[in-house]
């Protein structure tokens, strides 16, 4: 089975902080994703990258930006956190049909 | 810009009963994606909608996909409490883009 591994739970970073969340994936799929999942809105798509060092912004990628310098990992970078980027952040990985997400980092910016 | 809407967003069901989640999508499409969320965690995978016509069953839950009528439906069978959890349809449009609903938080009451 394909593991997409988040690096942290749960974080908790002030205001104006730059914040990165990391991202592994074991099974060499090409293309990954950055999801950001708010009560009443779904999952909503704030990055992707289709291959090393290739990036495509999603429907909300205001205040964020990625790196993908190698296959497996993917990175989503808060440049200065604020508090409405609150939330929780699913990485997902895809290779053909299906789409394999990560557990999940719960990020609170205080 | 594709608009997926789930209904309805909020169902209380008694156990032993039967009832029916629809998705509606804004633009056409031939690959459909069911997910289940419990509270806390990731998303699972339940079902992958890849033509027109096409019907999966897994258990209590069965989905179909009608590309014509841009409509899928996640059908459940004498609900069970374990069956409790919030339900996503998500729409593939090729573009490396899957666009979520806003979840159907389902619950099931003994």
């Amino acid at each position: 089975d394909v593991k997409v591994t988040q690096s942290s739970r749960y974080l908790v970073k002030r205001t104006g902080e730059k914040v990165f969340l990391e991202c592994v994936q074991d099974m060499d799929h090409e293309n990954m994703f950055w999801y950001r999942q708010d009560p009443g809105l779904g999952l909503r798509l704030i990055y992707f990258s289709y291959d090393v060092k290739m990036k495509e912004k999603g429907d909300i990628p205001e205040g964020y930006s990625v790196s993908r310098e190698k296959k497996e990992r993917f990175s989503l970078i808060l440049e200065s956190a604020s508090t409405n980027q609150t939330s929780m952040y699913l990485c997902a990985s895809r290779v053909g049909y299906g789409y394999t997400f990560g557990s999940g980092t719960r990020l609170t910016v205080v | 810009e594709l608009k997926v809407e789930q209904n309805p967003l909020f169902l209380s069901m008694q156990e032993g009963k039967n009832y029916t989640i629809y998705c509606n999508y804004s633009t056409t499409s031939d690959r459909l994606y069911w997910y289940r969320q419990d509270p806390g965690k990731s998303l699972e995978s339940l079902f992958v909608l890849l033509s027109n016509g096409a019907v999966k069953q897994e258990g209590r839950l069965m989905a179909s996909l009608d590309t014509k009528a841009r409509l899928s439906t996640l059908h459940i069978t004498a609900a069970v409490h374990d069956l409790s959890a919030t339900y996503f349809c998500a729409v593939d449009m090729g573009n490396y883009k899957l666009t979520f609903g806003k979840g159907t938080l389902l619950t099931v009451n003994p």
